[in-house]
């Protein structure tokens, strides 16, 4: 059972556009979202994170908007750059008290310049 | 600081090998994690520890062993490897009781099964 769902698994965006992530997750006791940015041969690093108190979170070009009702939430990169081609992860944590973080399956995004 | 450690970078092995990756933390963490990412699958998590002495199962932990003697290092085994744990494995470690949760990722041992 995939909790948590990611697409698209692919996205091409050209320099300069808007990338969207989608993220839907089933599990209310969820109480934390985070992105993951995955460059080839790295391992992955935190890049933004949102509570579900706040519908929306900003930090640069990186935005994350939340919709609790509907149990949803995307990344929106602003203005992308050839430097964000990576794998993006969307991630949940339970609230559970281990910390364990449920990862969706990734999309590859790459802008092209 | 060095952050999360792992050793090997790379390895290959034969069906029925065994063999044990070493993660290292210099954080101070208490939580350590193994996770294993394979193509289109993202992230899962193999076992993980919320403390020195302490493991538990996660999501996919069956064919692997870890142990946690001391609170830097968490060690992934494989008794008795099969082509089915070919895959890229990721050690990460957090801190806990804070509002700013992350998770700190080393840079992955690719393991080849044959």
């Amino acid at each position: 059972q995939q909790q948590v769902k990611q697409s698209p698994q692919s996205l091409i965006v050209q320099k300069g556009g808007i990338s969207i992530i989608n993220c839907a997750y089933e599990n209310t006791a969820f109480d934390y979202f985070p992105w993951y940015q995955q460059f080839p041969g790295k391992g992955p690093a935190l890049l933004i994170a949102i509570r579900p108190d706040v519908s929306e979170k900003k930090e640069g070009r990186f935005t994350i908007s939340f919709n609790k009702s509907a149990k949803q939430f995307s990344l929106h990169i602003m203005d992308s750059q050839p430097g964000d081609s990576a794998t993006y992860f969307c991630a949940a944590r339970d609230q559970g008290g281990s910390e364990k973080l449920v990862f969706g399956k990734g999309t590859k995004l790459t802008v092209n310049p | 600081n060095a952050g999360v450690t792992q050793t090997p970078k790379f390895r290959v092995l034969k069906t029925g090998q065994s063999m044990t990756l070493l993660c290292a933390q210099d954080m101070n963490h208490e939580y350590m994690y193994w996770y294993r990412q394979d193509p289109g699958m993202g992230l899962r998590l193999i076992h993980y520890s919320v403390g020195e002495g302490t493991t538990a199962k996660g999501e996919v932990p069956d064919g692997y062993n870890v142990s946690r003697l001391k609170k830097q290092n968490f060690l992934l085994g494989l008794e008795s490897a099969a082509p089915s744990q070919t895959s890229v494995y990721f050690c990460a470690s957090s801190y806990t009781g804070t509002e700013d949760f992350e998770q700190y990722f080393g840079p992955g041992t690719r393991l080849t099964v044959t």
